[in-house]
């Protein structure tokens, strides 16, 4: 069984760029939702995607955005960033939407200067 | 909204020493609780859960009961060792929802 994968493991981008975060999820699973990790801080929910339609979001702006496809593997897009945008981005799957035991990947660390 | 407090680490034990984390919950319903541990350099793991009340969750020498009349799920281990060292979040999900709220986490240095 293969667990929550992420790349890149990490990236540096400049203020104002754009970014793709990848996700692929555990085997069998059909949900994926995404996360942000403040430096010190606990993981924040930013959304989460069901059968390639968004299925809840937490406080977070429109810049922030992602897709699922066919094969339940998820991006993370992020326009325009910003400094406050530097953390680690984890990617949870789970059986279901409903089914709130989620599976985490290792993240990806990204920098913004 | 539902939110989630634990304990302010660093916390520093030696080998062998009992573990207590403190975590307290604000949520309405019944919350299924959690707690998550992040191992350095490594995504967070599921270390243990209960989703009713008095409902013990164990793993690895871990436990926590949901103690829903003190909002509590403190983390407990009778004998640590440093292989625990890591960071310890706390985490509700509200039935219904699929979201999980986490605590801030707290740090374990255990020493030899």
């Amino acid at each position: 069984e293969t667990g929550v994968t992420q790349s890149p493991t990490h990236l540096i981008k400049t203020r104002g760029q754009q970014v793709t975060l990848r996700c692929s999820s555990q085997s069998g699973h059909n949900t994926v939702s995404w996360y942000q990790q403040a430096l010190g801080q606990g993981p924040q929910f930013i959304f989460q995607y069901y059968r390639e339609e968004e299925n809840g979001r937490g406080n977070f702006p429109p810049r922030f955005s992602g897709l699922q496809f066919p094969n339940y593997s998820s991006e993370l897009n992020v326009n325009a960033l910003e400094l406050d945008d530097s953390a680690l981005y984890l990617c949870a799957s789970s059986l279901f939407t409903g089914h709130n035991e989620q599976f985490f990947g290792p993240g990806t660390r990204l920098t913004v200067l | 909204g539902d939110s989630v407090t634990q304990m302010e680490g660093p916390v520093t034990l030696s080998e062998e020493a009992f573990l207590t984390i403190n975590c307290t919950y604000t949520a309405t319903g019944y919350p299924s609780l959690f707690w998550y541990v992040q191992y350095p350099g490594e995504g967070l793991q599921l270390l243990l859960k209960a989703t009713k009340a008095d409902d013990k969750g164990s793993n690895k020498g871990f436990e926590a009961t949901y103690r829903k009349e003190t909002t509590s799920f403190h983390l407990e281990k009778g004998s640590v060792q440093v292989s625990d060292s890591a960071v310890y979040f706390c985490a509700l999900s509200s039935r219904g929802d699929d979201k999980i709220i986490f605590g801030k986490g707290t740090r374990l240095h255990i020493l030899p």
